[in-house]
């Protein structure tokens, strides 16, 4: 099995311009975490799913960022417009339910550079 | 406020030596603990948590309530052990907390 995956794995671009990433959870795994990950530092959670809800968003700046899994299965996380501090890797991982304790399934990340 | 605390960002050590990765935390309530790896190249994956109480690769961490830590150990060290290492965290409201990560260099 492939686990988490996770496209593109390296993304470009210029400063206001929008982005999107896609992250394909681990067949029946219900919940699904979107993290941002800046250098030297460890991942942040911006938003967790469960199946299609958003049950904590908490830390996702909705100002600029947007997140949706439809159908509970596949999910995208958007920013428009990017800001140069937005250069950082954003993972995605599932687990098989959100109970306290279970193992996160990481994906392989995306690189974001903005210009 | 939760919050993990590595306090060390490089760590290194010769093949065979005990090796310990520090972890406190803050919470006032009755966290999970977890330590997650990722390996040059690899994804971050999880390498044991404490509710398991197993020891995986030779590694084990204790929960000590008392102290609010959660360090890693190992007792011989070994180079295949390089990696960045992040102790985690997650509440009764399932919100997770990483810390910034230890990155451990075993030297041959």
């Amino acid at each position: 099995e492939a686990g988490v995956v996770q496209s593109p794995r390296y993304k470009i671009i210029e400063k206001k311009q929008p982005v999107a990433f896609w992250c394909n959870p681990i067949s029946g795994h219900n919940t699904l975490y979107w993290y941002l990950q800046n250098l030297g530092q460890g991942p942040e959670l911006l938003i967790r799913y469960e199946n299609e809800e958003a049950v904590d968003d908490s830390q996702l700046p909705k100002d600029r960022f947007s997140a949706e899994r439809l159908k509970g299965v596949d999910s995208t996380l958007k920013i428009q417009p990017a800001e140069l501090g937005d250069s950082a890797v954003y993972l995605c991982a599932s687990s098989l339910d959100g109970r306290m304790g279970g193992e996160q399934f990481f994906g392989p990340g995306t690189r974001l550079t903005v210009l | 406020a939760q919050r993990v605390t590595q306090p060390e960002k490089l760590l290194s050590v010769f093949k065979g030596a005990p090796v310990e990765l520090k972890c406190n935390y803050s919470y006032s309530g009755s966290p999970e603990l977890f330590w997650y790896v990722q390996y040059s190249r690899q994804r971050l994956q999880l390498l044991l948590r404490h509710i398991s109480r197993e020891s995986i690769k030779g590694f084990t961490a204790d929960l000590n309530k008392g102290e609010t830590s959660f360090h890693l150990k190992k007792p011989f060290a070994q180079e295949e052990d390089s990696a960045m290492y992040y102790c985690a965290l997650t509440n009764t409201g399932n919100q997770f907390y990483f810390g910034t990560g230890t990155s451990l260099t075993v030297i041959p």
